[in-house]
């Protein structure tokens, strides 16, 4: 079965230092999102691609965050400088389109540390 | 976005019907029902979801009220495996498909 892939699964990185999360979403799928889940809580949608576009990034921190889809398949997540707000979970998910009633897969997560 | 209501915690004793419920009395008459859940350390995952009538997959059942302001999650016998965190979620369509996570109801399964 088709999965979504995310890498690295963990990183621990110093406030104020560059980070990078990778995610290559199901093949086919047009629409890709980002997620950040806090301890606790449910996820928050970060950012969402339709293609290489980007359709919301209003919950998007963008004076640090920025995200990438450059030929619409894998997506790059950025945080620079990190936070010690930042440490989360950081979720990839992709559908078939953003129309319609299609369910989202999620990868498994990169959980990030921030020290 | 219109807002769902779960209770936080649930408890179930493995291989018995356990009925997840759901509030919400905003929701618009084009909004879709979801139900996602997250195993321990694992993203969420899709189980079901609805519009107006009642739906059955090889996951669960969704039973959705009349008048739309609430629904239950059914899952027919729970095992160990099932014990996660469960989210309602509203959908709005031509809203990018967007999901807006709420906390969730944890359901424990007890052997």
């Amino acid at each position: 079965e088709a999965e979504v892939a995310q890498s690295p699964r963990y990183k621990i990185t110093e406030k104020s230092q560059a980070v990078a999360f990778w995610c290559d979403p199901i093949s086919g799928h047009a629409t890709l999102y980002w997620y950040r889940q806090i301890l606790g809580q449910g996820p928050e949608l970060l950012v969402q691609f339709q293609d290489e576009s980007v359709v919301d990034d209003s919950q998007l921190p963008k004076d640090r965050f920025s995200a990438e889809r450059l030929k619409g398949v894998d997506s790059t997540l950025k945080i620079q400088p990190a936070e010690l707000g930042d440490s989360a979970m950081y979720l990839c998910a992709s559908s078939l389109t953003s129309t319609g009633s299609y369910e989202q897969y999620f990868g498994p997560g990169t959980r990030l540390t921030v020290t | 976005d219109a807002k769902t209501t779960q209770p936080n915690s649930m408890e179930s004793n493995e291989e018995e019907p356990v009925h997840l419920p759901c509030n919400h009395s905003t929701i618009s008459g084009t909004d879709y029902i979801h139900w996602y859940r997250q195993l321990p350390s694992q993203g969420p995952e899709y189980v079901i979801h609805g519009l107006t009538s009642n739906v059955n997959n090889r996951m669960a059942s969704l039973a959705i009220a009349e008048d739309r302001k609430s629904s239950t999650l059914i899952l027919h016998r729970a095992t160990l495996r099932d014990a996660a965190v469960y989210y309602c979620i509203l959908r709005r369509p031509n809203a990018g498909n967007m999901l807006t996570f709420g906390g969730g109801t944890r359901l424990m399964v007890k052997p």
